[in-house]
């Protein structure tokens, strides 16, 4: 597509239920970026995917996130076990390769997660 | 620890004046900085970038200043616009292969 897609744009859950957020990136763009932005704070890395290499899940805040990417395009970040502090919007973004600084990122519209 | 920082979180300017936003850093081996916009309900997008090896870049109404010397680069918008209100982050590079690194972001507001 011309764009990042996310989907849902917004998601409401319980406490304690499971929620999957996609990420749908720029065809031809090989790595692709999870970030959650909490309410009056910055970009939080989560993880990120290039190619075929291992993903950089170092920003995962705890087991209770992981993520996937199926042939080299779109991602699904799962979340299980939803608590409150997990209420944020999750941003996904892509680029040409990773070197963000040359190829540049773009980033989808969120999906804004609330969990009440 | 945050390697890029912008220590303001909000920022007020009337509509006409020149609007200041300022990052810092902490790495030296930074090479490329970028900011990016962002409004309400959706993603940052690019605005402007500057190498390290040059210390002024323009791109119409918006400047970048890079100070290596003091590890500081600030993002000059004149005249300021009401469509300017958004978040600013600044972002940095290590090189060609590496992820960016964020600052927290400096939510810009123009007064009419």
């Amino acid at each position: 597509g011309a764009g990042v897609s996310q989907s849902p744009s917004n998601k409401v859950t319980e406490k304690g239920k499971d929620v999957e957020l996609r990420c749908d990136p720029i065809s031809g763009h090989t790595a692709l970026y999870w970030y959650r932005q909490s309410l009056g704070q910055g970009l939080e890395f989560l993880i990120y995917f290039q190619g075929n290499s291992a993903p950089d899940k170092s920003g995962l805040p705890s087991d209770r996130f992981s993520a996937e990417r199926t042939g080299g395009s779109v991602s699904t970040l799962t979340i299980q076990r939803t608590q409150q502090e997990d209420s944020a919007v999750y941003l996904c973004a892509s680029s040409l390769a990773l070197g963000g600084a040359y190829y540049g990122y773009t980033f989808g519209s969120g999906t804004r997660l609330t969990v009440v | 620890d945050q390697q890029v920082k912008q220590n303001s979180p909000s920022l007020s300017v009337q509509e006409g004046r020149i609007s200041i936003l300022n990052c810092d850093y902490t790495n030296s081996m930074f090479d490329y900085f970028l900011w990016y916009k962002k409004y309400p309900a959706e993603g940052p997008t690019f605005l402007i970038s500057i190498s390290s090896i040059k210390d002024k870049n323009e791109d119409g109404r918006f400047t970048v200043f890079l100070n290596k010397s003091a590890k500081h680069l600030s993002l000059h918008i004149v005249p300021s616009q009401p469509g300017d209100s958004a978040v600013y982050f600044c972002a940095a590079s290590l090189d060609s292969n590496y992820q960016l690194i964020w600052g927290a972001g400096t939510k810009l507001i123009i007064k009419p």
